[in-house]
């Protein structure tokens, strides 16, 4: 019973190229966001965004941009990717308030 | 902003010990906090969480204690088995904010 699914479980990209991230949640969840994933740094926020249409910059947001065209999907874009953007990307979705927080597998992204 | 610290960043246990693990925040607003479970390669999940007006709360055998005066919480859990291990992740946020912060996790080690 997922409810918050990646489209990539693994990624290999070059560098410079233009890189897309999926994320679909099937509970009407107003909010999504996007994080980071690396060793010893936790998890570290990107882009969210608490409704279609509006994003807003998380801590990291450098080199990165989003689009929320559906209630659904969320996507991250990585305009060129850089080897330093080699990281597990973890894509969650919640109810206002942070309730019902819930986590999609994951993209483990490396960039050569 | 809200600033979550986690302790210890590593903590290893036999089987059969009790383990916990403490966070501390520092908006007095704050009045949700959740405990997720991330297995290795897997995804982050809720195990247990503790609204601002209980100060326990139990499941089994893991349980969260929260001191709002001191702004600080912890997860416990007994008779750790090996299925245990895992990175435990901490976070808090408040009533109209959908983000909340996390703690930079800690690898439980369980050792049979």
């Amino acid at each position: 019973d997922v409810k918050v699914t990646q489209s990539s479980r693994y990624l290999v990209k070059r560098t410079g190229e233009k890189v897309f991230l999926e994320c679909v949640q099937d509970m009407d969840h107003e909010n999504m966001f996007w994080y980071r994933q690396d060793p010893g740094l936790g998890l570290r926020l990107i882009y969210f965004s608490y409704d279609v249409k509006m994003k807003e910059k998380g801590d990291i947001p450098e080199g990165y941009s989003v689009s929320r065209e559906k209630k659904e999907r969320f996507s991250l874009i990585l305009e060129s990717a850089s080897t330093n953007q080699t990281s597990m990307y973890l894509c969650a979705s919640s109810l206002t308030g942070g309730y019902g927080y819930t986590f999609g597998s994951g993209t483990r992204l490396t960039v050569v | 902003g809200e600033n979550v610290e986690q302790h210890p960043s590593t903590l290893s246990v036999q089987e059969g010990d009790s383990a916990v693990i403490k966070c501390t925040y520092s908006d007095s607003a704050s009045n949700y906090f959740p405990w997720y479970k991330q297995e290795l390669g897997k995804r982050p999940q809720l195990i247990i969480d503790i609204r601002s007006n209980v100060g326990e709360k139990k499941d089994q055998r893991i349980a969260v204690t929260l001191n709002k005066t001191a702004k600080h919480f912890s997860l416990h859990i007994t008779e750790t088995q090996p299925e245990d291990s895992a990175v435990y992740f901490c976070a808090a946020s408040k009533g109209g904010s959908y983000i909340p912060t996390f703690g930079r996790g800690t690898s439980l080690i369980v050792h049979p």
